[in-house]
């Protein structure tokens, strides 16, 4: 069964700074990647994802994410924080036919000023 | 386009009561998700219902949970009797079939915090 380690429980960076937050896949067939996004109250809503194709995927609100299968990795990247990008960010990797989402635990990200 | 609707957005209730949660997904998903979160960490599928029909209630606690979506649009998700350890946020999604058949997107709603006391 597939699985998503999140290494980092907690990222704090300065806004304007860039950031970088990790996740390790495990799973069997080619993999399908998220990551999504949620802010305190509020349900989670998609950043990106990876299907196929080129390696390195442009998201939502200047977020990219870079495939690496001998890394078993997809991390999440943005070169210049923004106060607001403060939130709790999930990596998930699912199935095909998307039957068996696996979400990472999550890595919270505050944003100093 | 309407996002996904949850209700209630909070409940609070003593152990051994009942507790019922509702969900109306996007018009036109036919795939329909209830998970669990609990405090730090991700959302674990609790179901999933293509149109009316259960097809994943594997990690369903049946002894105390059920749920049904009966005319495959709105969903219930119920708990009876609540255990202290139910306490957690209950997210509901959907998703449709993508341009690549079986790859769509899950879009949440805002989930309902249980707190069980």
């Amino acid at each position: 069964a597939q699985s998503v380690t999140q290494p980092d429980i907690h990222i704090t960076v300065s806004e304007g700074a860039s950031l970088e937050l990790r996740c390790n896949y495990s799973y069997g067939a080619t993999p399908y990647l998220f990551w999504y996004v949620q802010s305190p109250g509020q349900g989670l809503q998609l950043l990106l994802k990876y299907f196929s194709g080129d390696t390195l995927v442009q998201g939502i609100k200047g977020f990219e994410a870079e495939f690496k299968r001998s890394q078993s990795s997809f991390n999440l990247r943005k070169p210049s924080v923004h106060w607001s990008d403060a939130a709790e960010y999930f990596c998930a990797v699912g199935s095909y036919n998307n039957n068996d989402m696996r979400f990472g635990a999550g890595t919270r990200l505050t944003v100093k000023p | 386009e309407a996002g996904v609707v949850q209700s209630p957005r909070y409940k609070i209730i003593e152990k051994k009561q009942p507790v019922a949660f509702w969900c109306n997904p996007i018009s036109g998903h036919n795939t329909l998700y209830w998970y669990r979160q609990n405090l730090g960490q991700g959302p674990e599928l609790l179901i999933r219902y293509e149109n009316e029909e259960a097809v994943d209630d594997s990690q369903l606690p049946k002894d105390r949970f059920s749920a049904e979506r009966l005319k495959g649009v709105d969903s219930t998700l119920k708990i009876q009797p609540a255990e202290l350890g139910d306490s957690a946020v209950y997210l509901c999604a959907s998703s449709s079939p993508g341009r690549l058949a079986g790859v769509g997107e899950q879009f949440f709603g805002p989930g309902t915090r249980l707190t069980v006391l």
